[in-house]
């Protein structure tokens, strides 16, 4: 079974540009979460798509968003980056819903660069 | 709000010896709590959670609700264990949000 595939692994931006953040979960996994990981704050939940609905999000500012497609396959946006934006972004995808297995699977991540 | 508090950054210890890593978290309802492991150039990964109470490659970990503690153990520790190690917090109410902490880099020398 493919693991959790985000694309692109590693991609570079200047500030007050765009990015858009692809993740495919494991086939029949209908969640998915977004985390931002740096190495001050450490890993902050963005937010958490089921069925194309968002049912959680973290605190984050506006500029961060994110959707679900019917097949399962989640993006998420930022818009007008800031430097400190920068981090790895990882996607996480789990079966039905978190609550029922306490697994999450994570992808390797896109790292983003803003300069 | 939730908080979990991991105090170790780093962690070394030599193989064979007894390895515990820490991890206090702050939640007011009955949490749901967990440890995930990255090993180097893998992802992360679930090692264990409380609610199983299972033992995953030696590790075992309890959950202390008085001294809101969920501290990982192993009594003998191997250099393959070497990895970052976050604890993690999931709150009640379905909600598929974890809160982690900021990990522990665990070296275990020959």
């Amino acid at each position: 079974k493919a693991g959790v595939t985000q694309t692109p692994r590693y991609l570079i931006k200047t500030r007050g540009q765009q990015v858009t953040l692809s993740c495919s979960p494991i086939s029949g996994h209908r969640s998915v979460s977004w985390y931002q990981q740096t190495p001050g704050q450490g890993l902050q939940f963005l937010f958490e798509y089921f069925s194309e609905t968002q049912r959680n999000k973290g605190n984050f500012p506006g500029r961060f968003s994110g959707r679900q497609f019917s097949n399962s396959r989640s993006e998420m946006n930022v818009s007008t980056l800031e430097l400190g934006d920068s981090a790895l972004y990882l996607c996480a995808s789990s079966l039905v819903g978190f609550a029922n297995t306490g697994e999450l699977f994570f992808g390797e991540g896109s790292r983003l660069t803003v300069l | 709000a939730q908080r979990v508090t991991q105090p170790e950054k780093l962690l070394s210890v030599f193989k064979g010896a007894p390895v515990e890593l820490k991890c206090n978290y702050s939640y007011s309802g009955s949490p749901e709590l967990f440890w995930y492991v990255q090993y180097s150039r893998q992802r992360l990964q679930l090692l264990l959670r409380h609610i199983s109470r299972e033992s995953i490659k030696g590790f075992t970990a309890d959950l202390n609700k008085g001294e809101t503690s969920f501290h990982l153990k192993k009594p003998f520790a191997q250099e393959e264990d070497s990895a970052m190690y976050y604890c993690a917090l999931a709150t009640q109410g379905g909600s598929e949000k974890l809160v982690f902490g900021k990990g522990t880099k665990l070296t275990v020398n020959p």
